[in-house]
């Protein structure tokens, strides 16, 4: 199931610079997770801020959360070549087994 | 062990064929899942198990048979399958809403072709 909308679609910037993604989702949600895909490969877990949290940080990755907007944004600073990969929001609703996903932003770092 | 590990990691396969995809996790995680991934999309629920039992099965053709004979264990088994169901097959496991909300943990996948 797909809950909502991620922008940009595809990013593509200078190694060194910060990355900002978005996700908007539209139920009301439990927590909100952020995932790593490298092409082809299995999703990593990167980040997972609950509902009455604001704002979390973890090394170069920054979420904030606003539940009035129903939208989250994901930064990482001093982007890196390893980087390189396709981010996914994913929402979990109240007593639920499912995750919800966002549709992805593909993230291109140059070197 | 924070692994989850499935088996093969590449599969080819007629559209006569019967195979099984494998997954195995030790985290004692009792919620299990089957995604199917397109490229360039978001990956797609098949199937959620519980505490060893289906939970949730999202109208997915019987061509894709469910297992989980064990609480470390899922299979997947495919049986005259179409071309359309090319795809990277994913497994995840986390721990049940009762035994308190975590990420999910995903395997590397196997990357099923159909001929």
């Amino acid at each position: 199931s797909q809950q909502g909308e991620e922008d940009p679609q595809a990013l593509s910037i200078q190694e060194g610079e910060n990355a900002t993604m978005n996700c908007s989702y539209k139920t009301s949600i439990n927590n909100l997770q952020w995932y790593r895909q490298n092409s082809g490969r299995g999703l990593v877990h990167l980040i997972l801020i609950r509902s009455n949290e604001r704002e979390k940080h973890s090394g170069r990755l920054r979420v904030t959360l606003d539940t009035s907007k129903k939208s989250s944004s994901l930064l990482i600073t001093a982007s890196r070549a390893a980087d390189t990969a396709s981010y996914f929001c994913a929402t979990l609703m109240d007593s639920n087994y499912q995750l919800i996903w966002g549709a992805g932003t593909k993230l291109i770092i140059k070197p | 062990d924070t692994e989850v590990t499935q088996t093969p990691k590449h599969l080819v396969m007629g559209m006569t064929n019967k195979k099984s995809l494998k997954c195995e996790q030790h985290m004692g995680h009792r919620a299990m899942y089957w995604y199917k991934q397109k490229a360039k999309k978001p990956p797609e629920l098949m199937f959620v198990y519980s505490y060893e039992k289906l939970s949730i099965n999202e109208s997915v053709p019987s061509r894709f048979s469910p297992e989980c004979p064990n609480s470390s264990l899922l299979n997947l088994h495919l049986h005259a399958l179409q071309p359309e169901d090319s795809a990277l097959y994913l497994c995840a496991s986390r721990r049940t809403p009762g035994q308190g909300v975590t990420e999910a943990f995903f395997g590397q996948g196997t990357r099923l072709t159909v001929v």
